[in-house]
Parts: C-alpha cells; sequence; structure tokens
C-alpha cells in the first residue's frame, strides 16, 4: 500500500514537551499539506510544503510550531511545549501537483491524534 | 478568509431512502472535493469536481458542481448502512494550494 503514511497514530505528551509528528507522502508526491481537526470542528489548514521549500504556513501559530520537509526523509510537524489546545487529530495529505489553476487532488493519511496531560 | 458551509449538520436516516447534502460559499473555487471520513481514519477522497455545472456519479452517488463554481452539492439514492460516515466538502482556493473544508455531514444510516 503507497498511501500517505503517518506515525504516530497516538502520541500523549505532558505539557511543556515537545511533539513530533511524522508524514510520508504517497510514492511520487512532493507536496504535503498538514491540516489540524479539533473535536466537532472541521479541518483547518496549517502548512503547504514542497521538497525543501515551505510554500504557505498561513494557517500555522506563529509560535511554538514548524514544519519541514526535507531531501530525505518524512516530512516532520515539531510543536515545541505543548499545551492543552493542541490536543486534536492532525492529518497530514500529499498531491502530485500543487494547486495553482490547475486541478490537484489531495490523499489524507490516517493523522496523528495528539493528546496533551 | 473563505467560508464552506455544510447542510445539513446531522442527517439520520432509513436504508433505502435518497440524501441530499449541500456546500455553500460566497467565493469561487478553482475545483471542489468530496471525502469520506470514518472515525479515528483520514479522509478519503470522492471525487473532484472542476468544471462549473460538472456532474460526476459515483455508483449511487453523484455530485454537482454550480454553474458559478461557488456551491455543491451530493445526492446519494438508495441509502444503504455502509453509506454512514462524516462527508466532508472543501474548496480548493483560487492560486493557493491548501483546501477549505467545511465542518461536514454526520450520516446515519439505519437498516
Amino acid at each position: 500500500n503507497a498511501g500517505v503514511m503517518q506515525n504516530p497514530r497516538h502520541l500523549v505528551r505532558r505539557r511543556g514537551q515537545e511533539a513530533r509528528l511524522r508524514c510520508s507522502p504517497m510514492k511520487g508526491h512532493s507536496h504535503v499539506y498538514w491540516y489540524r481537526q479539533l473535536p466537532e470542528e472541521g479541518l483547518k489548514f496549517m502548512v503547504y510544503l514542497q521538497k525543501e521549500n515551505i510554500i504557505d504556513e498561513s494557517g500555522m501559530p506563529k509560535e511554538r510550531f514548524s514544519a519541514e520537509f526535507p531531501k530525505e526523509g518524512p516530512s516532520i510537524l515539531r510543536i515545541q511545549q505543548v499545551v492543552r489546545g493542541d490536543s486534536a487529530a492532525y492529518f497530514c495529505a500529499s498531491s502530485l501537483e500543487s494547486g495553482f489553476a490547475t486541478a490537484y487532488e489531495q490523499y489524507f493519511g490516517p493523522g496523528t491524534r495528539l493528546t496533551v496531560t | 478568509t473563505q467560508l464552506l458551509e455544510q447542510s445539513p449538520q446531522f442527517l439520520s436516516i432509513q436504508e433505502g431512502e435518497n440524501l441530499t447534502v449541500y456546500c455553500n460559499s460566497s467565493s469561487v473555487f478553482s475545483s471542489l472535493q468530496w471525502y469520506r471520513q470514518e472515525p479515528g481514519e483520514g479522509p478519503v477522497l470522492l471525487v473532484t469536481v472542476v468544471t462549473g455545472g460538472e456532474v460526476k456519479k459515483l455508483k449511487r452517488l453523484t455530485f454537482q458542481f454550480g454553474d458559478a463554481r461557488k456551491d455543491s452539492s451530493l445526492h446519494i439514492t438508495a441509502a444503504q448502512p455502509g453509506d454512514t460516515g462524516l462527508y466532508l466538502c472543501a474548496g480548493e482556493e483560487v492560486s493557493q494550494g491548501n483546501l477549505i473544508f467545511g465542518k461536514g455531514t454526520k450520516l446515519s444510516v439505519k437498516p
């Protein structure tokens, strides 16, 4: 199965710790997107990356959150000094092409459920 | 910020009934995608519509994109318990890469 992989599926962190969420896109995809889903809320865009570049981070909080997609290896969403409000499901999606004026399709991974205690 | 309003939020019907879910916005989208999400899983892509007025069919599911590319609908014919789930519409912002999601319609089909 060459779908989008995310790990871990579940992550528990105490307040103040760091959370690292990993995403491996579908084979051949070089565009990665991170979304956050809060209970009873829709998915909210956080950041859009291509290999080694952040294209759009307008949905990501300015502090404590960072994302990268290195030349080799998975994309990483990093949350420093987590707080209870960071508890949510974090989803990664990948696409073959960018969305600029063209039809593209985003395929989602199973998500990482982060719980901050 | 563009918004996508989905209605209804919840829908509980009997097996065999028909239903329609709506997705509306005041803004234009380059394309619109429909997903279905099961509890504890990621959204699974059902269809992408691109052209205004486009209609796509997927077995008992019919998807339509409004002429002005601002709204869309999903119609399910003869619903089955296996159709139960959360249906999400997502619009691709013009000249952007990210998707704007509606809050979803939670469908329950009772046998």
